[in-house]
């Protein structure tokens, strides 16, 4: 069991740019999260998915995008990045809605 | 104003010595978890608590929920400097499913 896994470990966008954060989870579990965390803080909620073709935004989902069409994966889009979006991505997922959620180790993401 | 609101933000012990950290709330929530996360890691949950007033220990560290499920609190014995790491909590409020983090405490235990 790989639990979840996010590809890549750290990526350096120039402003405008567009990349994809790839997160797989291989526990069969329904529930995927996308958070960000700023230094210093706590995780804030960028987008969730309770099921393969379901998706719906978080706290904090402008200038993002996900897509879910596998129990599996959980890609995030940055459309048009900014260094707003300098941060650290987690993605994680949870058997039920609310229990407890398993995390990636993390995309670190630097916009200049 | 965040939902949840941890204190201190930092706190920085000599090992052996005991801290607490606090999350708080002016609302209700089904269950709260706490989580540890090192640096360059995801956060690892810790414990849930479902009851008001419930206490789980976890060997050196001790964990309360508020009566009125409003409130958290974790407590560690004898800090060691593996303890070192952001503790963060988070809860769902009651009627609600969404998962909320808390700002995080960051604890430094010095050898």
């Amino acid at each position: 069991n790989a639990g979840v896994t996010q590809t890549p470990k750290f990526r350096i966008l120039k402003i405008g740019q567009s990349m994809t954060l790839q997160c797989t989870q291989d526990m069969n579990h329904n529930y995927m999260y996308w958070y960000r965390q700023d230094p210093g803080m706590g995780l804030k909620l960028i987008y969730y998915s309770v099921g393969a073709g379901i998706t719906d935004k978080g706290e904090v989902p402008n200038g993002y995008n996900v897509s879910r069409s596998t129990t599996e994966d959980f890609p995030l889009r940055l459309e048009l990045a900014a260094p707003s979006q300098t941060s650290v991505y987690f993605c994680a997922s949870s058997f039920i809605q609310g229990y407890e959620q398993y995390f990636g180790p993390g995309t670190r993401l630097t916009v200049t | 104003t965040q939902l949840l609101e941890q204190s201190p933000q930092f706190l920085s012990i000599q090992e052996g010595e005991n801290l607490t950290v606090y999350c708080n709330s002016s609302s209700v929530f089904s269950s709260l978890q706490w989580y540890r996360q090192e640096p360059g890691e995801g956060p690892v949950l810790l414990v849930t608590v479902v009851t008001g007033g419930e206490v789980k220990k976890l060997k050196r560290l001790t964990f309360q929920f508020g009566d009125a499920r409003k409130d958290s609190s974790l407590h560690i014995t004898a800090a060691q400097p593996g303890d070192t790491g952001l503790y963060l909590c988070a809860a769902i409020k009651a009627a609600g499913n969404k998962l909320t983090f808390g700002g995080g405490t960051r604890v430094l235990v010095k050898p």
